[in-house]
């Protein structure tokens, strides 16, 4: 079976310093990789997807970035962090579907917080 | 404007009563609808999906597409103090990159 991991579980981190939240995946190839935040009381916004290996396109400008080294490793980084990126970070996964729609599993995420 | 509105709550109703969960979007090119459950810190987890307009019924819970009216429902029946979480609406087009839009989730407390 498929299974998702994330880490760190929390994290509180003070403005300006760096980020790197890892999520792995066990159980499944080539993958298809998500970075999605949600912020207290708002929905899950996209961050960063990912087709395979190098391959990122964002979603959404700001000083987040995305790396995938391995096929299965999702790394998401920031080289000075800002009040605003405090929220839970989700990793999710899907597998390579026929059609339009396949579904997307989610990791038990990261709690991170900027003071 | 957001793409995908759903009212926030919380909405507390008492054990075995009808739930009904709502979202209203704007974007016509959604095609693949979706309901996660997500309990407090943990990360969604899928309930159902419909495509196109139409019902779907699993167990308790049911789901509705108006298309011509760009609305969903989740209807949970005989609901169980085990149904409080936060319910997210998600939506998805044939864009290839099949990533989802959501709401912002509606809290449900079931009260025993």
């Amino acid at each position: 079976s498929q299974t998702i991991h994330q880490w760190p579980a929390t994290l509180v981190q003070p403005v300006g310093s760096p980020l790197s939240l890892e999520c792995t995946v066990e159980g499944t190839s080539n993958p298809n990789l998500y970075w999605y935040r949600q912020a207290a009381g708002r929905g899950l916004q996209l961050l960063f997807y990912s087709v395979g290996i190098g391959q990122i396109s964002s979603e959404v400008p700001q000083n987040l970035s995305a790396s995938r080294p391995q096929d299965r490793q999702f790394i998401l980084s920031s080289k000075k962090l800002l009040l605003s990126d405090s929220g839970f970070y989700l990793c999710a996964w899907s597998g390579r579907a026929r059609g339009p729609y396949n579904e997307q599993f989610f990791g038990p995420g990261t709690r991170l917080t900027v003071l | 404007q957001k793409e995908v509105e759903q009212d926030p709550g919380p909405l507390s109703v008492p054990e075995g009563a009808i739930v009904s969960l709502n979202c209203t979007y704007s974007n016509s090119a959604f095609q693949y609808f979706m309901w996660y459950r997500q309990y407090s810190r943990k990360g969604p987890e899928l309930l159902m999906y419909t495509y196109s307009s139409g019902n779907k019924e699993d167990g308790r819970f049911t789901a509705q597409v108006d298309k011509s009216s760009k609305y969903i429902s989740l209807f949970i029946r005989d609901s169980q103090p085990s149904d409080s979480a936060t319910y997210l609406c998600a939506m998805s087009q044939d864009t290839g990159r099949r990533a989802l839009t959501f709401g912002s989730g509606t809290r449900l407390q079931v009260q025993p």
